[in-house]
């Protein structure tokens, strides 16, 4: 049973600094792996979409890598803003050979302060 | 505005009455997921359905139903609710089940009491 975990569970930094998030998961067979960002009593906004076959993906300020051997996954925020400021989600989707589902971290709070 | 649209936003009923949550999506796409998130934060897939057809069935209680009637909509009808239903719950959707982003709706968050 594929297990997804966020370190750390929250942080809080001052703007301007760079910062990674991380992403663990038990079992290496995935399809893909995909960010998210959630604010404050909203839905889910996605960020990046990582393929099995891909190391990093960009975009702006945002950078996400994966390690598929390790099952790991970052993501790197450059000069964090207070708009930064949500809960940041990842979520794997299993290599099957039909229908497939993602399975979700525990996510990392992030509160970016002036 | 192209989008994942769900009602009500916020849903307060009884223990025991019935309801139903509706979802919408005009992307275009063939593919409409029910997630839950609990008062943990934690989002678990319910169901998914492909053109139509369910797909994905995730040891989700039979009270819970969801209905397809076209590829755009996927609606979520709830029997004898609990108070462990209480949490919010998200509609998604994408093209095709596997390689592609899945684009959330804004969630409705639903308490029973």
């Amino acid at each position: 049973k594929q297990e997804v975990t966020q370190i750390p569970a929250a942080l809080s930094v001052p703007e301007g600094e760079n910062l990674v998030l991380n992403c663990s998961f038990t079992d290496s067979a995935i399809y893909n792996l995909q960010w998210f960002r959630q604010d404050p009593g909203k839905g889910l906004t996605s960020l990046l979409l990582i393929q099995s076959s891909q190391r990093e993906q960009t975009s702006g300020r945002l950078n996400a890598s994966l390690d598929k051997s390790s099952g790991r996954s970052t993501l790197y925020i450059a000069a964090s803003q207070p708009g930064d400021s949500a809960t940041y989600l990842c979520a794997v989707r299993p290599w099957t050979g039909t229908a497939s589902k993602l399975t979700f971290g525990t996510g990392t709070r992030l509160q970016v302060t002036l | 505005d192209t989008a994942v649209s769900q009602t009500p936003k916020y849903l307060v009923t009884q223990m025991g009455n019935d309801k139903s949550i509706k979802c919408e999506q005009n992307l275009g796409h063939d593919t409409m997921y029910w997630y839950k998130q609990d008062s943990k934060k934690f989002l678990k897939i319910m169901f998914s359905y492909n053109n139509k057809e369910l797909i994905i069935n995730e040891t989700v209680p039979n009270r819970f139903s969801p209905k397809s009637p076209d590829k755009a909509h996927l609606n979520l009808h709830i029997n004898s609710l609990e108070l462990g239903d209480s949490a919010v719950y998200f509609c998604a959707s994408s093209q095709g089940q596997t390689n592609n982003e899945q684009f959330f709706g804004p969630g409705t968050r639903l308490t029973v009491l």
